[in-house]
């Protein structure tokens, strides 16, 4: 079945740097990839609709400028944020979507980032 | 706005009884429902479906339910095993638009 890989699954930053997240589609062509923020015991939150070659779709609210978001190709899609604060803290996850109704929204594991 | 709630937060089951989640939905225009299964630390995993075209969809212990009047699914699992310990959550999309709106989740505990 479908796989997304994502990396790191933990990453511990000081304040200030810059932090990159991967999340690679393992068996299927990832037109678009979709990246959630969760915060403790809430729903995930989408923060932007990437698709391949194109510029992310921000959701209103998220700092295209702090999270910089790269779909370079149909199997990798990169989360960098930038000059990260504690209240970037959060668990992040990246969804992959390929051809089809469905086919896709398979989630990556998840990465636990913790700014100090 | 939460256009999907999940207002139940948590749910404590007895191992072998009828676990039943709710979710309801703001959005009109959402036609496509899904539940998935969420471990600490890990990515949400897709469990089960149902189309707006449809109102109850079965796929071995787990059985959604859908009542478009009312904007309101549910999720029942039976029987209830101790791995089904996890936080679920809603999620829904409208026609033609891929992206998912989540609910908050409700935390499952099989009680052996």
């Amino acid at each position: 079945g479908a796989v997304v890989s994502q990396h790191p699954s933990r990453v511990i930053c000081k304040s200030g740097t810059s932090v990159k997240i991967e999340c690679r589609s393992l068996d299927f062509q990832a037109t678009t990839m979709f990246w959630y923020r969760q915060f403790p015991k809430q729903s995930l939150m989408l923060m932007a609709t990437s698709n391949e070659g194109s510029k992310a779709t921000y959701e209103q609210g998220v700092e295209k400028d702090k999270f910089l978001i790269n779909h370079a190709s149909l199997t990798l899609s990169t989360l960098t944020v930038t000059s990260a604060h504690p209240e970037d803290s959060s668990f992040y996850i990246c969804s992959a979507s390929g051809q089809g109704p469905y086919y896709g929204y398979t989630f990556g594991s998840g990465t636990r980032l913790t700014v100090v | 706005d939460q256009q999907v709630k999940q207002n139940s937060p948590s749910l404590s089951v007895q191992e072998g009884r009828i676990s039943i989640l709710n979710c309801d939905y703001t959005n009109s225009m959402f036609d496509y429902f899904l539940w998935y299964k969420k471990y600490p630390a890990e990515g949400p995993t897709f469990l089960i479906s149902i189309s707006s075209i449809k109102d109850k969809n079965e796929d071995g212990r787990f059985t959604v339910f859908l009542n478009k009047s009312a904007k309101h699914l549910s999720l029942h699992i039976v029987p209830s095993q101790p791995g089904d310990s996890a936080v679920y959550f809603c999620a829904a999309r409208g026609f033609n638009d891929y992206k998912l709106s989540f609910g908050a989740g409700t935390t499952v505990t099989v009680r052996a």
